[in-house]
């Protein structure tokens, strides 16, 4: 069974501009969940998605939103990039809303010049 | 706000010998405590997850333990070998947040042979 997809793998974008990732999860799996991965900061969670609703919300600002499909593929959008936005953004989906066992994709890394 | 604690940061043990590795929590309603790996230039990959109703788990050379008084879980290694050179993350659930995960800042094990 293929594993969680990523696209793309790498990113580079300016300051103020905008970006989309995607993310498909292992078939089957009905619940996706995005991550931000930094040096400093370590690992956090942005929001998570089952059933094409957002259940969940970390603590980012409203410039970072999301949305998944009804075929469980998932996208993140980030508006009005910021330096301190480059990181690797992991995507790790779960078979079910109930269901903790994630597994993680190999993650977009974002760089804003 | 909820957190996950882990140390040490950095371990470096020769081929052959246990590696030891402490995370604590702050969310008394936690019940979900995963442990990841993650290698360079890949998304973090579970190895062993344990629950709040469980004292200890293992898989192979691998064991995790969990304290839910104290509120401490450890990852044991035994027999270690070069490959199990990564960056090792313990993860926590949050009460009321779906499957989110709050993550430790984790711990680079170098094993040298």
């Amino acid at each position: 069974k293929a594993g969680v997809t990523q696209t793309p793998r790498y990113l580079i974008k300016t300051r103020g501009q905008q970006v989309t990732l995607s993310c498909s999860p292992i078939s089957g799996h009905r619940s996706v969940s995005w991550y931000q991965q930094t040096p400093g900061q370590g690992l956090q969670f942005l929001f998570e998605y089952f059933s094409e609703t957002q259940r969940n919300k970390g603590n980012f600002p409203g410039r970072f939103s999301g949305r998944q499909f009804s075929n469980s593929r998932s996208e993140m959008n980030v508006s009005t990039l910021e330096l301190g936005d480059s990181a690797l953004y992991l995507c790790a989906s779960s078979l079910q809303g109930n269901s903790y066992e994630q597994y993680f994709g190999p993650g977009t890394r974002l760089t804003v010049t | 706000g909820e957190n996950v604690e882990q140390h040490p940061s950095t371990l470096s043990v020769q081929e052959g010998d246990s590696a030891v590795i402490k995370c604590t929590y702050s969310d008394s309603a936690s019940n979900y405590f995963p442990w990841y790996k993650q290698e360079l230039g890949k998304g973090p990959q579970l190895i062993i997850d344990i629950r709040s109703n469980v004292g200890e788990k293992k898989d192979q050379r691998i064991a995790v333990t969990l304290n839910k008084t104290a509120k401490h879980f450890s990852l044991h290694i035994t027999e270690t070998q070069p490959e199990d050179s990564a960056v090792y993350f313990c993860a926590a659930s949050v009460a009321q947040a779906g499957t989110a995960l709050i993550f430790g800042k984790g711990t680079t094990l170098s094993v040298s042979s």
